[in-house]
C-alpha cells in the first residue's frame, strides 16, 4: 500500500522569505515522487519529481524538492517566495513498479506581500 | 500542443439526467484516468485505464462509468447523477513509461441540484 501525507492545510510566507511544504510518503517499495501546482480555476501542473539519483531535485518556476529516504520525505522549498507563487501543491507518490499515483490532501501556500 | 481536454468545463443539472464528460488526449498516452477533488478531502480517483478497453475502478467509483474505446479518449459517464456527485472532476493521462508525470485537464465542475 502506498499514502501520502501533508500535514498542513495551509502556509503562509511573506514575500522574498523562504518557503516549505512538507510531504511525507509510505511505499512498500521504491519511491517516485512528484509535486503538482494548482492555481484557481486551472488543472493540475507538473512542478517536479524524483525518481532516482541526485536527492535535490530542481523544478519548474525556481521551486526545488529534497528527497529523504531514513525520514520518507519529499519536502517542497523556494529560497525566495513570490506573491505569484500562492496556490494549491499537492505531492504525490508511485510505488515503483505501479502505475497507480496516490496524492495528499494538498497544501494552500499563501504568499502575502 | 501537448494537452488534455475536458468538456463541459461548467454544468449544471438535475437528479437523474444522463450526462458524460469527455476527455480527449493528444499525446498518445496509455494510461488515463478521472480524479473527483472536493474540499477537505484533496483528489481522489474514480476509475483509470491502462490501455484501451482496459479500464479498473478507484477509489470512489460509485455512480460513475467509464469506457476506453479509442486510445485518445476517455469519457466519464454518469448515468443518474445525484448532488452528491456535485464536485470538481479533472482527467488525466501519462504515457508508456511509468516515471512519467501525469497532465491534467483544465477540470470540469459540475453541480446536480
Amino acid at each position: 500500500a502506498q499514502s501520502v501525507a501533508q500535514p498542513e492545510d495551509q502556509v503562509n510566507v511573506a514575500e522574498g522569505n523562504p518557503l516549505t511544504v512538507k510531504c511525507t510518503y509510505s511505499v512498500s517499495g521504491n519511491p517516485y515522487l512528484f509535486w503538482y501546482v494548482q492555481y484557481p480555476n486551472r488543472g493540475l501542473q507538473f512542478l517536479l519529481k524524483y525518481i532516482t539519483g541526485d536527492n535535490l531535485v530542481k523544478g519548474s518556476y525556481g521551486f526545488e524538492a529534497e528527497f529523504n529516504k531514513s525520514q520518507t520525505s519529499f519536502h517542497l522549498k523556494k529560497p525566495s517566495a513570490l506573491v505569484s507563487d500562492s496556490a494549491l501543491y499537492f505531492c504525490a507518490v508511485r510505488d515503483g513498479g505501479s502505475y497507480i499515483p496516490t496524492f495528499g490532501r494538498g497544501t494552500s501556500l499563501i504568499v502575502h506581500p | 500542443e501537448a494537452q488534455v481536454t475536458q468538456n463541459p468545463r461548467y454544468l449544471i443539472t438535475v437528479t437523474g439526467k444522463k450526462l458524460t464528460v469527455t476527455c480527449s488526449q493528444n499525446m498518445n498516452h496509455e494510461y488515463m484516468s478521472w480524479y473527483r477533488q472536493d474540499p477537505g478531502l484533496g483528489l481522489r480517483q474514480i476509475y483509470y485505464s491502462m490501455n484501451v478497453e482496459v479500464t479498473d475502478k478507484g477509489d470512489v467509483p460509485e455512480g460513475y462509468k467509464v469506457s476506453r474505446k479509442e486510445k485518445r479518449n476517455f469519457p466519464l459517464i454518469l448515468e443518474s447523477p445525484s448532488p452528491n456527485q456535485t464536485s470538481l472532476y479533472f482527467c488525466a493521462s501519462f504515457g508508456a513509461s511509468h516515471t512519467g508525470e501525469l497532465f491534467f485537464g483544465e477540470g470540469s465542475r459540475l453541480t446536480v441540484l
